[in-house]
C-alpha cells in the first residue's frame, strides 16, 4: 500500500510568519507531487507541482522535494489568514509494469493550517 | 462556466434507496475519477476511468458502481445507500496535457438517513 504521510496539524502560525508543510511518501519511483489547498467544504485547488529536485517558487509559495529523504515539502511565506485551510500533499503512483502513462494520485489526509490575525 | 460540474450539490436519501451522482467536464480531458472524503480520512479513490471503455476499481469501490457515458461524463451509483456512505464526493479530471495533475469538481455532500 502507497503511502503519503502529513501531519495533521493543526499548524498554527502568526500573520506574516512563514508557515512550514512537510509531507512523506513510501512509493521511492513517485516521479509527481503535487500541493493542494482545500478550504472547509469547498473543493481541493492545485497550488503547486514540482517534478525535480530542490526547489519551486511561486509568489510566496515555494515547493521542495528531496526524493533520496522521500520528503516533499511547502512554505508558504508572509502567511496570510486567507491561507487558512487544509493542504493537501499528492504523489503519482506509476503503475508495474510500466505500460502507459495513466496514473493515479495518492492523497495524504491533509494539513489543516490557521494563520493568525 | 465551471470546467467540472458536479449535480446534484447536496442530497439527502434513506437507506436501501438506489442514488446517481453525476459528473461533467468541459476541459476536454480523458480521465476521470470519483473520490469520497470524509473527515480524518482524507480523500479516497473510488473508482477511475482513463478513457470510455476504460473502468477500474480504486481503494474503496464496494457497493458503488460507475458509468463513463461519454468522455465528458462520469457517474457515480449507489445501488442501495447506508448511513456509512455519507459523505462529501468530489469528480476530478486530467488529460495527457495535464500530466497528471487533477481539476476537481465542486463535490457533492451526501447524506444517508
Amino acid at each position: 500500500q502507497k503511502e503519503v504521510e502529513q501531519n495533521s496539524g493543526p499548524l498554527s502560525v502568526p500573520e506574516g510568519a512563514i508557515a512550514s508543510l512537510n509531507c512523506t511518501y513510501s512509493d521511492r519511483v513517485s516521479q509527481s507531487f503535487f500541493w493542494y489547498r482545500q478550504y472547509s467544504g469547498k473543493s481541493p485547488e492545485l497550488i503547486m507541482s514540482i517534478y525535480s529536485n530542490g526547489d519551486k517558487e511561486d509568489g510566496r509559495f515555494t515547493a521542495q522535494l528531496n526524493k533520496a529523504s522521500q520528503y516533499v515539502s511547502l512554505l508558504i511565506r508572509d502567511s496570510q489568514p486567507s491561507d487558512s485551510a487544509t493542504y493537501l500533499c499528492a504523489v503519482n503512483n506509476i503503475p508495474q509494469p510500466i505500460i502507459s502513462s495513466n496514473y493515479k494520485l495518492t492523497f495524504g489526509k491533509g494539513t489543516l493550517l490557521t494563520v493568525n490575525p | 462556466d465551471a470546467d467540472v460540474t458536479q449535480t446534484p450539490r447536496n442530497r439527502i436519501t434513506k437507506t436501501g434507496k438506489r442514488i446517481m451522482l453525476e459528473c461533467s467536464q468541459t476541459k476536454g480531458h480523458d480521465r476521470m475519477y470519483w473520490y469520497r472524503q470524509d473527515p480524518g480520512l482524507g480523500l479516497r479513490l473510488i473508482y477511475y476511468s482513463f478513457d470510455v471503455k476504460d473502468i477500474n476499481k480504486g481503494e474503496i469501490s464496494d457497493g458503488y458502481s460507475v458509468s463513463r457515458q461519454a468522455q465528458a461524463k462520469f457517474s457515480l451509483s449507489l445501488e442501495s445507500a447506508i448511513p456509512n456512505q455519507t459523505a462529501l464526493y468530489f469528480c476530478a479530471t486530467s488529460g495527457v496535457l495535464s500530466g497528471e495533475t487533477q481539476y476537481f469538481g465542486p463535490g457533492t455532500r451526501l447524506l444517508v438517513l
